[in-house]
């Protein structure tokens, strides 16, 4: 079955980019995601892009999608404190279904 | 508008109660979702409604009962759960044409289960 993965952590100081990357194995999916959550909150959407589009800018954030290599990231420009978070990649499968990844844990240092 | 409001936010209960989560949406669409997440997990998917109908069950245990009264309202009935099903319970909604299935989330409800 599909398989996505992300690396568990990632720390930067305040004013730095962030990168957050996921990997995953079915290049059937036509939507790729990323979610933020906040402890004890719900998953907030942050961003996605089509599988046709190599790239995405939104203000702060940038999605870069390799099909080749079947890698998907997400670039935060200028991370604030507010940007900690668990970050949350997913991939479509079939109709309803979303393969989420297994999270980043972001922590911005003041 | 993109808000799904989930009711209660904290439950504590005890493994002889009966209890209900609710979720609601105004954004039309016709898709609702219920997922699990377990403390440093990624969420799993429970049951899925389309057009008020169950589409998808992941083999979740009968003592979680899902229910779609209509197209706005999704709820979760419990019974009888177990100390292991204390987790953070997720609703979610989309559209089910075009847009490319994007999942709108509630802000959960944290369940304990005593």
């Amino acid at each position: 079955g599909e398989d996505v993965e992300q690396s568990l952590f990632l720390s930067v100081r305040e004013g730095d980019s962030s990168v957050i990357n996921c990997t995953y194995t079915d290049s059937s999916s036509t939507y790729l995601y990323w979610y933020k959550q906040e402890p004890g909150a719900g998953l907030q959407l942050l961003t996605y892009i089509f599988s046709n589009m190599d790239m995405k800018q939104d203000q702060r954030l940038t999605v870069l999608l390799n099909k080749k290599d079947k890698h998907l990231s997400l670039r935060i420009a200028d991370t604030q404190t507010g940007d900690s978070a668990i970050y949350f990649c997913a991939v479509t499968s079939g109709t309803y279904k979303y393969i989420f990844g297994t999270g980043t844990r972001l922590k911005v240092l003041a | 508008d993109t808000e799904v409001t989930q009711t209660p936010k904290h439950l504590v209960m005890g493994m002889t109660n009966k209890k209900s989560l609710k979720c609601e949406q105004h954004m039309g669409h016709r898709a609702m979702y219920w997922y699990k997440q377990k403390a440093k997990k990624p969420p799993e998917l429970m049951f899925v409604y389309s057009y008020e109908k169950l589409s998808i069950n992941e083999s979740v245990p009968s003592r979680f009962s899902p229910e779609c009264p209509n197209s706005s309202l999704l709820n979760l009935h419990l019974h009888a759960l177990q100390p292991e099903d204390s987790a953070l319970y997720l609703c979610a909604s989309s559209q089910t044409t075009g847009s490319g299935n994007i999942q709108y989330f509630g802000a959960g409800t944290r369940l304990s289960v005593l």
